[in-house]
């Protein structure tokens, strides 16, 4: 079945530390993006790529970075520099170069928190 | 500043009923408008899509309208089931992004 795999699940950081949140796609989508999910928000954007090789920052850019080096795989990367990282990240892709018109697939999300 | 607005307060309806949602929007316009389900713990699932010159769209017990006018979109779950009960998301395309509102809990009793 095509979809969506984020992995861990359930990640934790220590203080200082920098940690790698997966997203893997089978679909063959060109778009796909970060969000965060806070209790009680909605949806805020981290960061999102159009196509290899190539990607742009969203609203809440601050204290993550992505690479998109591979068509089917856009990690996200939270660094120390972010303060306040406990939140459930989601990973989606779209068909081509994103575009409204497209429905994005979502991942079941990494839960990530401070020890 | 740009704002979606989804009914914090979740929504509690007996089965068979109809459940209506809302979505508000300021300080967009959007060409798209999407709604998703999400289940606790889970990623959002896309349901539905309307387009702004589009007034209503269906989807078997699924309806979504949107009026640019009114700067809203509703939507409908008729004969609701207990298996309908999940948050529901509606999402704007905006200058190459997706705005997500912070959805409705939806509580269908059975």
């Amino acid at each position: 079945d095509g979809g969506i795999t984020q992995s861990p699940k359930y990640l934790f950081r220590k203080e200082g530390q920098n940690v790698t949140l997966s997203c893997e796609q089978n679909l063959n989508h060109d778009a796909m993006y970060w969000y965060r999910q806070d209790p009680g928000q909605g949806l805020r954007l981290i960061y999102y790529s159009q196509i290899v090789n190539d990607f742009q920052k969203g609203d809440i850019a601050e204290g993550y970075s992505v690479s998109r080096e591979k068509k089917e795989s856009f990690p996200l990367t939270v660094t120390s520099a972010q303060k306040n990282p406990t939140a459930f990240y989601l990973c989606a892709s779209s068909a081509g170069n994103s575009g409204g018109h497209q429905p994005q697939h979502f991942g079941d999300g990494t839960r990530l928190s401070i020890l | 500043s740009q704002k979606i607005e989804q009914n914090s307060e979740a929504l509690n309806i007996q089965e068979g009923k109809t459940a209506t949602l809302t979505c508000n929007y300021t300080n967009y316009s959007p060409a798209y408008l999407q709604w998703y389900r999400q289940d606790p713990g889970r990623g959002p699932v896309f349901l539905l899509l309307i387009r702004e010159n589009e007034k209503e769209k269906r989807k078997e017990r699924l309806k979504v309208t949107f009026d640019t006018t009114l700067k809203q979109s509703l939507f409908h779950i008729t004969a609701s089931q207990p298996a309908d009960s999940a948050t529901y998301l509606c999402a704007l395309y905006n200058f190459n992004k997706f705005y997500f509102g912070s959805g409705t809990k939806l509580n269908v009793k059975p």
